[in-house]
C-alpha cells in the first residue's frame, strides 16, 4: 500500500496567489514525521518544512506551512504569495519506523508552474 | 561546511560494468541513505545506514552493495550495471533522530 499520496500531478497558480498542495499518509506509527521538498529543473532537492507527529502547532517556514490534520493523515503544504521561482516539483515524504531503524518513504510528487 | 558531497555528477556505463558513486558529507551525520529517482516514481530507497559499520536494505536494494567504513562516507556500489538502474541517483544524510535530511546534488547514471 501506498504510503504517501500525492494525488495532484500537476497545477497552476498566478504569481501572487496562494496555493496548497495535497499529501495524505498511511502509518500505524504514533512518532513519525512529514516533510515537504522541493526540486527545481536544475535536479537538487530542497528542505522546505517539518511537522513531526507530536507537534501541536503547525509547520510555518517563511512564506510556507503546513496544514496538518492528523485525524485525517493528511500533511497539506500552503505556499502563500506564489513567486515564479517557487515553479518545481514538490514531494511529500514521512519518517516512520521499520525494525528499529528509521526510513524516509516519499510520495511521487507534484509539479507546481507559477504563471506570472 | 560542504554539506553533502557526490560524484560523479554524470556517468555513462555500458551493461556489466561495475562502478562505485561516491558520496561524503561533513556534518557528522549518523544516518545516511541512497535513493534512485525514475519518472513518475519519486524517489525510492536503495540502502541506508545509521553508524559506521551499520547498513541495511531499503525498498530497491538488488544490483547494489553499500558499506560505511567512516562516518563521512557512504559508497554505492554497482556490480554488473543494467539499463534498469538508468536513474538519477541521490544521497542525503541527517542526524539519527527528529533530524532534516540534506540531499546531494545528484549523480545521473545511463546505462546502454
Amino acid at each position: 500500500a501506498q504510503k504517501i499520496t500525492q494525488t495532484q500531478p500537476g497545477m497552476f497558480v498566478q504569481e501572487k496567489e496562494a496555493v496548497t498542495l495535497d499529501c495524505t499518509y498511511d502509518t500505524s506509527d504514533q512518532s513519525y514525521g512529514l516533510f515537504w521538498y522541493k526540486q527545481p529543473s536544475s535536479g537538487e532537492m530542497i528542505f522546505l518544512i517539518y511537522q513531526g507527529s507530536y507537534d501541536e502547532q503547525n509547520a510555518t517556514e517563511g512564506r510556507y506551512s503546513l496544514n496538518f490534520q492528523k485525524a485525517r493523515k493528511s500533511a497539506n503544504l500552503v505556499i502563500s504569495a506564489s513567486q515564479l521561482g517557487d515553479s518545481a516539483m514538490y514531494f511529500c515524504a514521512m519518517r516512520e519506523s521499520q525494525g528499529g531503524s528509521e526510513k524516509l518513504v516519499f510520495g511521487k510528487g507534484m509539479k507546481l508552474t507559477v504563471n506570472p | 561546511n560542504a554539506g553533502v558531497t557526490q560524484t560523479p555528477k554524470f556517468q555513462v556505463l555500458k551493461t556489466g560494468q561495475s562502478m562505485t558513486l561516491q558520496c561524503a558529507q561533513d556534518m557528522n551525520h549518523e544516518y545516511m541513505s541512497w535513493y534512485r529517482q525514475d519518472p513518475g516514481m519519486g524517489l525510492r530507497l536503495i540502502h541506508y545506514s545509521v553508524g559506521a559499520g551499520i547498513t541495511d536494505q531499503g525498498e530497491v536494494p538488488n544490483g547494489y552493495n553499500v558499506s560505511r567504513s567512516t562516518t563521512e562516507d557512504f559508497p554505492l556500489r554497482l556490480l554488473s550495471a543494467a539499463p534498469s538502474q538508468t536513474s538519477v541517483y541521490f544521497c542525503a544524510s541527517r542526524r539519527l533522530v527528529r533530524g532534516e535530511q540534506y540531499f546531494g546534488p545528484g549523480t545521473r547514471l545511463t546505462v546502454t
